[in-house]
């Protein structure tokens, strides 16, 4: 079944803990992306990758890093996490670029990160 | 600046009703615009996708359309169902810079 999956669904860590969310997909596409979900702000974007070894900040880049070390993989790593990176995070993938064209992106199921 | 606005932020609805949602964009240049259905604490799923030249795509109930002038887009929903319950999320693209969301039109579908 073609899909994105990521892991962990569920997160409650401490301040300055760091952890690694996981985020694979099984369709060889070439366009991943993060976003962090709040409520009334909506989806906003944290990094996406055009291709293996290529990413790119998104809108809200700060206190996150990604790697793109093969096209399935695209991990969100919070090195020293805090409180106001508590919220949902999508991982997303399209064919090619999600800019343009009818590239749907699929995303994740989720997963919700606790900061205390 | 490139931006998505939504409305209405929220909508109650019977069971069975119709009702329609909107979506203004001042992206540009313009590439397609997709609604998306978000159940709650799920992924978005994509519902339709219209480019400049289309002013009007169906799946199923759900029927998007599009007014490139105006830059104005709606979803209208036809005889709704309980599981019409979500959020609907509408993307636009420009093609050159990343997509840009809405923050999204929260429907409840009461019985």
């Amino acid at each position: 079944e073609a899909q994105v999956t990521q892991n962990p669904r569920y997160l409650i860590t401490v301040t300055g803990k760091k952890l690694t969310v996981t985020c694979s997909q099984n369709m060889n596409h070439e366009y991943m992306s993060w976003y962090r979900q709040d409520p009334g702000l909506g989806l906003r974007q944290i990094y996406y990758s055009m291709n293996v070894e290529v990413t790119d900040k998104g809108d809200v880049p700060e206190g996150y890093k990604v790697s793109r070390k093969e096209k399935r993989n695209f991990p969100l790593i919070l090195e020293s996490p805090s409180p106001n990176q508590t919220s949902l995070y999508f991982c997303a993938s399209s064919r090619t670029s999600g800019t343009s064209g009818y590239n749907e992106q699929f995303f994740g199921p989720g997963t919700r990160l606790t900061v205390l | 600046k490139n931006q998505v606005e939504q409305s209405p932020q929220s909508l109650i609805i019977l069971e069975g009703k119709n009702c329609t949602l909107q979506c203004n964009y001042t992206v540009s240049p313009f590439s397609n615009l997709r609604w998306y259905k978000q159940d709650t604490g799920r992924g978005p799923v994509s519902l339709t996708i219209m480019t400049f030249s289309e002013n009007t795509k169906s799946n199923g109930r759900y029927t998007a359309t599009l007014d490139a002038d105006t830059k104005q887009s709606s979803l209208h929903i036809t005889a709704s169902q309980l599981s019409d319950s979500a959020s609907y999320i509408c993307v636009v693209s420009s093609g050159n810079t990343p997509l840009v969301f809405g923050k999204g039109t929260r429907l409840s579908v009461i019985a």
